[in-house]
């Protein structure tokens, strides 16, 4: 079954607290992303990551920080959160990206109170 | 950098109208950018709709099609005859076969009235 799989789905988290979003995903696909939306935004992008221990900068990575050790896994990292950091944080994945399908999670809702 | 701009929504049609949501790109650094749509259906997340990564060619799915105009720097979607199953928000994107990075409209989330 090919899947990507966020957790947790829903987070609080007060601020200044640092916060770990995880993804998985079980295709074996080289390349995986983290993307950010919020109302009235399209997805923006985070951070790509082309394999293990290969990632590169999004649009908006000021904040953020990633990890990538195995090829399934790829974690999103907030260092001391800030209450603009509240939104939904969607992961992806994909075998070559720009030609490719993209396959997505359902999402984490992070709220930073 | 590149963009993608789509219609604004909500978009509300009766079922069995016809459907058409703009998208156009700007693709500054890629020469031949790939082309998406991609759709989230109520509870669930955003997954593939059509692709087209020739231009002059044509997508299709599920009853949708999208027609990839390089000289008008457009992807149209376009339905002949919505059904009610068909609400949901549909996002325009475009991926660049250098980078792997892919860049999204800000959707169109359309409701079908029965």
């Amino acid at each position: 079954d090919m899947k990507v799989t966020q957790m947790p789905r829903y987070l609080i988290k007060r601020m200044g607290e640092n916060v770990l979003l995880e993804c998985g995903q079980d295709m074996s696909h080289e390349t995986m992303y983290w993307y950010r939306q919020d109302p009235g935004l399209g997805l923006q992008l985070i951070y790509i990551s082309y394999d293990v221990d290969s990632n590169s900068e999004g649009d908006i990575p000021k904040g953020y920080r990633v990890s990538r050790k195995k090829r399934e896994h790829f974690s999103l990292i907030l260092d001391s959160a800030k209450t603009n950091q509240t939104s939904v944080y969607f992961c992806a994945s994909s075998f070559v990206g720009g030609g490719t399908e993209v396959f997505f999670g359902k999402g984490t809702r992070l709220t930073v109170v | 950098g590149d963009s993608v701009t789509q219609t604004e929504g909500p978009v509300t049609v009766s079922e069995s109208e016809s459907l058409i949501i703009n998208c156009t790109y700007s693709a500054t650094s890629i020469a031949y950018p790939n082309l998406f749509w991609y759709v989230r259906y109520p509870g669930e997340g955003l997954q593939l709709l059509l692709k087209v990564i020739t231009a002059g060619q044509k997508g299709s799915s599920r009853g949708f099609e999208a027609t990839y105009n390089k000289e008008t720097t457009s992807f149209h979607l376009q339905k002949a005859s919505v059904q009610e199953s068909d609400s949901a928000v549909y996002y325009c994107a475009l991926g660049d076969p250098n980078t792997n990075k892919v860049v999204f409209g800000t959707g169109t989330r359309l409701q079908v009235l029965p």
